[in-house]
């Protein structure tokens, strides 16, 4: 089945320490998305791309940064993660931007 | 600014009881109204996507409408698998941003 797919599930990182996380989606969509969840509240968008066009959010914080190798894989890269990053990070992806998103099964952040 | 807000935060019903979550929204020039399901610990579902006011769209117990202020999602008769978050995400017509609510959090109890 086409899905869109992150890795790890869990991730578990020390004060400070620069942690990636993974996305990758078979569905073969133009547009991914990074949204950070914490509890009980609504997700948030981070940034995304379209193709090889990256958006980031105004108030996105300068310690996450994204890549996008290729149609397939966005990683998420946090360079020096805080308490506060501490969260459910939700990869997404869209055909055009402009319609339906779907959700991969989201990374649990830990930061000790 | 573009605005999603969800009511009520939780909902307690029990099995078979019928109701409505709301999700009022503001948004400079809709493009599209979607409704998640998001069970703990995982990411949304996807369940509707609503373009215009006065559409509908029905899968199984869930009925979802939209007016050019706010959005219901009616649940008939749920069942206790009917327990997760109910998320409501808008995108304007001035790019490719969503923005989320809260969402409401149902229990239905057996």
């Amino acid at each position: 089945d086409a899905m869109v797919i992150q890795n790890p599930r869990y991730q578990v990182t020390q004060f400070g320490k620069p942690v990636t996380l993974s996305c990758s989606q078979t569905l073969n969509h133009n547009v991914m998305y990074w949204y950070q969840q914490k509890s009980s509240q609504a997700p948030k968008l981070l940034f995304h791309y379209y193709d090889k066009d990256f958006n980031n959010e105004a108030d996105t914080p300068d310690n996450f940064q994204s890549r996008r190798p290729n149609t397939s894989f966005c990683f998420l890269d946090i360079r020096s993660p805080g308490l506060g990053d501490a969260a459910m990070y939700l990869c997404a992806t869209s055909r055009n931007g402009g319609d339906t998103q779907y959700f991969g099964p989201g990374t649990r952040l830990t930061v000790l | 600014e573009d605005q999603v807000t969800q009511s009520p935060e939780a909902l307690r019903l029990q099995e078979g009881e019928s109701s409505s979550l709301n999700c009022s929204y503001t948004v400079s020039g809709l493009r599209g109204l979607f409704w998640y399901r998001q069970d703990p610990g995982k990411g949304p579902e996807f369940l509707f996507t609503l373009y215009s006011a006065g559409e509908e769209k029905e899968k199984e117990r869930l009925k979802a409408t939209l007016t050019k202020k706010e959005s219901f999602l009616h649940i008939t008769a749920p069942k206790p698998e009917d327990s997760a978050t109910y998320l409501c995400a808008v995108q304007g017509t001035g790019g490719f941003k969503t923005i989320f609510g809260a969402g409401t959090r149902l229990f239905v109890k057996a």
